[in-house]
């Protein structure tokens, strides 16, 4: 099983900062990782998948990079509406697996 | 617009069967471009992708709950299901289940909105 690893397990910011989060593949998981956003009480979206593909409607302001086994999410300048929990996912040799999330909270 | 809704009972006792159906709306469950996916989330903690099924009956588990899990297709219903057997406290978790289009964006996207499951006596 491919383990996800992110940091940092919270990240408290301003809004208007850029947010970094990262996250680390125990193995090379090519470019199959993408990024959700959780708000309390709602299910996951989808905002950037094969690494760097925003999803529809997707703001401009969100972006991925990476390859292989380290990928970063990047919020250019946070908005109010921002401020959730993300989480890295990857498919890999039909087995799913999720990072444990990074709290991004107003600081 | 695809929608996907979770439904079920919401407490389930120690050692018996849980057992929860995803209608899907605004698309058909037996086109040949989606897989469809259980994922639960214990509260306060992160997400588990529990397995996977293609219209065709076609599924894939996670070994971690392989041996309890049985996901299956009614394309008459536009509907997919969850059996986990033999729970406990352990799997008491929002349930969610979500589209993946293997074709395009081949990632969950969009989920229900989930239903807790409460494994209690």
């Amino acid at each position: 099983e491919i383990v996800l690893t992110q940091s940092p397990a919270t990240l408290s910011l301003s809004p208007g900062e850029r947010a970094t989060l990262s996250c680390r593949a125990s193995q090379s998981v090519s470019s199959y990782l993408a990024w959700y956003q959780q708000k309390p009480g709602q299910a996951p979206r989808l905002l950037i998948y094969d690494a760097s593909n925003r999803a529809t409607g997707i703001p401009a302001r969100f972006s991925g990079s990476g390859s292989g086994t380290d990928f970063t999410l990047t919020i250019s300048s946070l908005e109010p509406e921002d401020f959730a929990v993300y989480y890295c996912h990857q498919r890999s040799n039909w087995m799913y697996t999720f990072g444990q999330g990074t709290r991004l909270e107003i600081k | 617009q695809l929608q996907l809704q979770e439904s079920g009972p919401g407490l389930v006792k120690p050692s018996e069967t849980l057992s929860l159906t995803c209608t899907v709306s605004g698309a058909s469950i037996s086109s040949t471009s989606y897989y469809w996916g259980w994922i639960r989330q214990p509260p306060g903690k992160g997400l588990e992708w529990i397995g996977s099924i293609y219209y065709s009956g076609s599924t894939y588990y996670n070994p971690s709950l392989k041996s309890r899990v049985t996901i299956s297709v009614d394309t008459s219903k536009n509907q997919f299901s969850l059996e986990l057997s033999s729970v406990t406290a352990a799997d008491t978790a929002v349930y969610y289940c979500a589209r993946r289009d293997w074709q395009l964006v081949p990632w969950f996207d969009p989920w229900g909105q989930g239903t807790l499951v409460t494994v209690s006596s």
